[in-house]
Parts: structure tokens; sequence; C-alpha cells
């Protein structure tokens, strides 16, 4: 298996609601990443998880709270999110240690906030 | 702080032309680098991975080169096809454990 996994693709939610990505991977990868990608603009490091431990936060406000509940499964929970927030979230995994192996990215869950 | 710059910030082009993307970064200290395709809406393809210690890498009609020395990486596209259009992104790793850098990217366009 060499794919990173996310669902749902696509999500629209209210301001006031509660709502959870999901990534998985099953590559042994040890690293787990969470990336915004506004529309034609590059991915933005959100959250980084290096050996299940969040590593790197890149100062993201509070309504984004991620969680890392194994090796494996990545989420990121939303709550309370502005019209702003609304943009392209990719998962991606990696080695910890190896510069022979690079990022493997899903194929991102489409957010919109209404 | 890291920054990675990618020229042109977009190229239109006949089909078959052979093309250059170019990407230079500000720290040479790289783990590693990747070239990345991503379609409309779509999620990032891993293109080509160049260690620090490698010069270039191939695959298929791709060709990416690495000079760590001077900060530079390109990827050469040869006989350009309609399904090559796409946003190319170019990433780099700065050691092991930190995330990846991207440029802002370069969008192709090859027309028939």
């Amino acid at each position: 298996d060499t794919e990173v996994t996310q669902t749902p693709k696509h999500l629209v939610m209210g301001m006031t609601n509660k709502k959870s990505l999901k990534c998985e991977q099953h590559m042994g990868h040890r690293a787990m990443y969470w990336y915004k990608q506004k529309a034609k603009k590059p991915p933005e490091l959100m959250f980084v998880y290096s050996y299940e431990k969040l590593s790197i936060n890149e100062s993201v406000p509070s309504r984004f709270s991620p969680e890392c509940p194994n090796s494996s499964l990545l989420n990121l929970h939303l709550h309370a999110l502005q019209p702003e927030d609304s943009a392209l979230y990719l998962c991606a995994s990696s080695q910890v240690q190896s510069t022979g192996h690079g990022y493997t990215f899903g194929s991102g869950t489409r957010l919109t906030v209404v | 702080k890291q920054e990675v710059t990618q020229i042109p910030a977009a190229l239109s082009v006949p089909e078959g032309e052979n093309l250059v993307l170019n990407c230079s970064f500000t720290d040479s200290a790289i783990y590693n680098l990747q070239w990345f395709r991503q379609d409309p809406g779509k999620g990032l393809t891993s293109l080509l991975l160049i260690q620090s210690s490698q010069r270039e890498q191939t695959s298929g009609r791709l060709n990416a080169s690495l000079d760590k020395s001077s900060g530079r990486s390109t990827l050469y596209i040869a006989a350009s096809q309609p399904g090559d259009s796409a946003t190319y992104l170019c990433a780099v790793r700065g050691q092991a454990g930190t995330a990846l850098i991207f440029g802002k990217g370069t969008t192709l366009s090859v027309s028939s």
C-alpha cells in the first residue's frame, strides 16, 4: 500500500458545526502532516506529528485541533470555523529520517464553510 | 528561513516542445528536494525526489537536476503533451524531521 487516504473528499459545514477530517496510511511512515491550500497558492504547513507526538504547530487557530491516535491515523477536528477557512486540506506522510524517501500526499478534502 | 522560488509562474507551449521549469532555494543545507504535479482541485503527485547527495533523477520524459551549492533545481520535460498541463511544485526539506517548504509553482499549459 503506497497511498495516503483522506476522507471525506468534500465537506460543507456551517460555522457552528463540529466535524473531523481523517487521514490514513499503511506505509510505516512515522511522520504525518496537515497542510492547508488556498486556491492558486502553495500548500501551507499546519501541523507535524513525529512518532505520534505533535512536533510542529505553525500558530494555527485553536478552532483546528489535530489528533494522532496511532502511527497510521491522523485526524483534524474542526469547530467554529470561519468562511476564510474554506480550502483544500492535504494530509501527507513520510519517513522521519531518510533522504531517499519523500512525502506522499493524499488527494485532499475540499472544505467549504458556509 | 528557507525560501523557495519558482520561475516562470506560468508557461504556455505547443505540444511537442521540450521545456524547463526552474526552482531556486535560499539555504543550500537541504535534506532532499521533491517535484510534484497538481491538477486543479486535486492532491499532489510526487514526480521526482532528489537526495542532497545526488545531481539528477530521471523518470520517463522527466529529468530533474540539483545544484545544491548554487541553490537551484530544474525540471526538464521532453516532448510535452496536453496531458502534462498542470501546476508543478518544487519543495525542499531542510533536515531530517522538518517539513517541506514549497515554491508557488509553475502552471503549465500545453496546447494540441
